[in-house]
């Protein structure tokens, strides 16, 4: 039973560019959720997906953006990249529940971008 | 004020020893409540669940207080591979559906020789 897959693994990009990332979620689970981690600080909350559409998001510019497909994995796309961006992006499935209980969170290894 | 609370050590403590970490909460519409294990370099992995009534899993205790706010971990018998960062999470809830987890910054912990 696989887990949460996410690519690259490793990602070294330019001020200004713009990344895509990937994230196949753990078998049976249909709602993924994004996360930023910078060094040094816990895991920031991006935004979540639930059928096909972004659900909540929290405190991250526009230039992050993201999709769900019906397959139920998902993309996050960042544009007009910054020094600032360099961080672990966590991805993370579940099934969908009723809100308020988050049991079951299954967290991918990650992507790390590093922007020079 | 951040949302979630936590003392980021470093904590050194020696092998076999007692150690508990703290955490407050800043939302009380808060709804469930965790704490998660990060080793360096990889993903957050549930550690537990944690409950008002308190919950045990072998060498680790955690408890919650919704009064206060507060969030605890105490882990028994300290071993070297208890070494990782530890991280308060809460799970507030999202207006118009689903879940987010807030996480704290983590405590590190290194278990010694």
């Amino acid at each position: 039973d696989a887990g949460v897959t996410q690519s690259p693994t490793h990602l070294i990009k330019t001020r200004g560019q713009q990344v895509t990332l990937r994230c196949s979620p753990k078998s049976g689970h249909d709602t993924v959720s994004w996360y930023q981690q910078a060094l040094g600080q816990g895991p920031q909350f991006i935004f979540q997906y639930y059928e096909e559409e972004e659900r909540q998001r929290g405190n991250f510019p526009d230039r992050f953006s993201g999709h769900q497909f019906p397959n139920y994995s998902s993309e996050l796309n960042v544009n007009a990249l910054l020094l600032g961006d360099s961080a672990l992006y966590l991805c993370a499935s579940s099934f969908n529940v009723p809100t308020g209980y988050s049991y079951g969170y299954t967290f991918g290894s990650g992507t790390r971008l590093t922007v020079v | 004020r951040k949302e979630v609370e936590q003392d980021p050590g470093p904590f050194n403590v020696p092998e076999g020893a007692t150690v508990a970490f703290n955490c407050t909460y800043s939302n009380s519409a808060s709804q469930s409540f965790f704490w998660y294990r990060q080793d360096c370099r990889k993903e957050p992995k549930l550690l537990m669940s944690v409950y008002s009534s308190g919950n045990e899993d072998g060498r680790f205790t955690a408890q919650l207080n919704r009064a206060s706010q507060y969030i605890s971990l105490l882990i028994r018998d300290s071993k070297l591979s208890d070494s990782a960062t530890y991280l308060c999470v809460v799970n507030g809830g999202l207006t118009g559906g689903g879940n987010k987890l807030t996480f704290g910054t983590g405590t590190q912990l290194k278990v010694e020789l």
